[in-house]
């Protein structure tokens, strides 16, 4: 079983839209969830990091937490078409274990 | 304060090649890891150095390795290259002070084999 588990997608959502992208992990060993985004032909950027259950905003984007289901979420309000991108989940382990990534596309 | 910078960008090799790979690090950092990146396989850990020695290292086989330098740079190495190593290499660096670390990327080498 992997560490972190991704919806591949891919996602497309009209403008405006709110979108939610999702992964869950196995083990609960280091509490430490990162969210990263991803262009085309770039390497991954940092986007968010959490070290707790619940939620931590920053501008359009939360990061959510539940530790009772493995379950870490990403949500953006508002999208844009910039926000067009992959997103990754990463969880700190012995290593740091990414997801696939999610492939969002977001329609003017 | 600078990024990661990763040389060269695009590498077209044979299979039975090898090649080198560069990333120097953000000023300050001491830990740089190595990623191969594959539309099937997402984000794989190849190794870790901190402090010019290997810290972690993940599975991959013994034509993959790595070092680092004095000053952080670090280099990768992948011999009798094989179609299936066509892929992005990227390179992270951090502080390397331990839990909760923040991994800042490169963006890339992208390799292909023919």
């Amino acid at each position: 079983q992997k560490e972190v588990e991704q919806d591949p997608g891919p996602l497309s959502v009209p403008e405006g839209a709110i979108v939610s992208l999702n992964c869950t992990y196995s083990n609960s060993a280091f509490q430490y969830f990162m969210w990263y985004r991803q262009y085309s032909r770039k390497g991954p950027e940092l986007l968010m990091y959490t070290y707790s259950s619940g939620n931590k905003e920053d501008g359009r984007f939360t990061a959510q937490v539940d530790k009772s289901s493995k379950y870490i979420s990403l949500f953006i309000r508002d999208s844009q078409p910039s926000d067009s991108a992959t997103y990754l989940c990463a969880k700190e382990g012995n290593q740091f274990y990414f997801g696939t990534g999610t492939s969002l596309t977001v329609i003017p | 304060k600078a990024g990661v910078t990763q040389t060269p960008r695009y590498l077209i090799k044979t299979r039975g090649q090898q090649v080198t790979l560069s990333c120097s690090p953000i000023s300050g950092h001491r830990s740089v890891s190595w990623y191969q990146q594959t539309p099937g396989q997402g984000l794989q850990f190849l190794f870790e150095y901190f402090s010019e020695t290997q810290r972690n290292k993940g599975n991959f086989p013994g034509r993959f390795s790595g070092r680092q330098f004095s000053n952080s740079r670090s280099e990768m190495n992948v011999s009798t290259l094989e179609l299936g190593d066509s892929a992005l290499y990227l390179c992270a660096s951090s502080s390397g002070a331990g839990l909760e670390e923040k991994l800042f990327f490169g963006s890339g080498t992208q390799l292909s084999v023919l």
